[in-house]
């Protein structure tokens, strides 16, 4: 199948400084992929959709301005974390749909972020 | 909207026993529906999946799925647990229509399995 990547796997920063997190369609092109967050024994939850080429459509609730989503080729997508604080720590995934089958997305290995 | 249940955050079982882990879903238009599972600190792996045509459908590990629409319904089960299957499921759920791939996801059931 598919694999999408993501990286970094972890990272720990200081509150107030921005991390940018990738995440790589391997072995296809992707002109859309997702970005969810997962908290601790939670399901996940969308948060943007990156579309290749033009803006990010963000859920509602979710800062635009803090999570900068840029999706400059057909197989990079970022998610850039802005001023983080410890609230923004989480588990990071993103996924790309399947553009054959039109039926499943892809998911990334997803990526720890912790905020001290 | 759609939506998806998961009943049960957690469910445990002996190792050798039936595994069922339950999913119900809410569309007002022709369902995909998932089982994907998810070990600590990892990404998801799709189990199986139900887009159209026969309604039981097998997956990687051992696991299977009926969608009953009557029901609406996707519950997951697996006849013979392993140790190897202890871990988090979602199920989840989009729109039977292509090129829309936004996913509804459960709240997840974590499966422990009993030595």
């Amino acid at each position: 199948g598919a694999v999408v990547s993501q990286h970094p796997s972890r990272v720990i920063c200081k509150s107030g400084t921005s991390v940018k997190i990738e995440c790589r369609s391997l072995d296809f092109q992707a002109t859309t992929m997702f970005w969810y967050r997962q908290f601790p024994k939670q399901s996940l939850m969308l948060m943007a959709t990156s579309n290749e080429g033009s803006k990010a459509t963000y859920e509602q609730g979710v800062e635009k301005d803090k999570f900068l989503i840029n999706h400059a080729s057909l197989t990079l997508s970022t998610l850039t974390v802005t001023s983080a604080h410890p609230e923004d720590s989480s588990f990071y995934i993103c996924s790309a749909p399947d553009r054959v089958s039109s039926t499943e997305q892809f998911f990334g290995p997803g990526t720890r972020l912790t905020v001290l | 909207a759609q939506s998806v249940t998961q009943l049960g955050s957690h469910v445990s079982v002996s190792e050798g026993a039936l595994v069922l882990l339950r999913c119900n879903y809410s569309s007002s238009v022709p369902p995909y529906l998932f089982w994907y599972v998810q070990y600590p600190n990892q990404g998801l792996q799709l189990l199986l999946k139900y887009t159209t045509g026969a309604t039981l459908v097998k997956g990687i590990n051992g696991f299977e799925a009926e969608f009953k629409k009557s029901e609406t319904s996707f519950h997951l089960t697996k006849p013979s647990a392993h140790m190897s299957d202890a871990a988090e499921y979602f199920c989840a759920v989009t729109r039977g229509a292509s090129g829309t791939y936004k996913y509804i996801f459960g709240t997840g059931t974590r499966l422990k399995v009993l030595a």
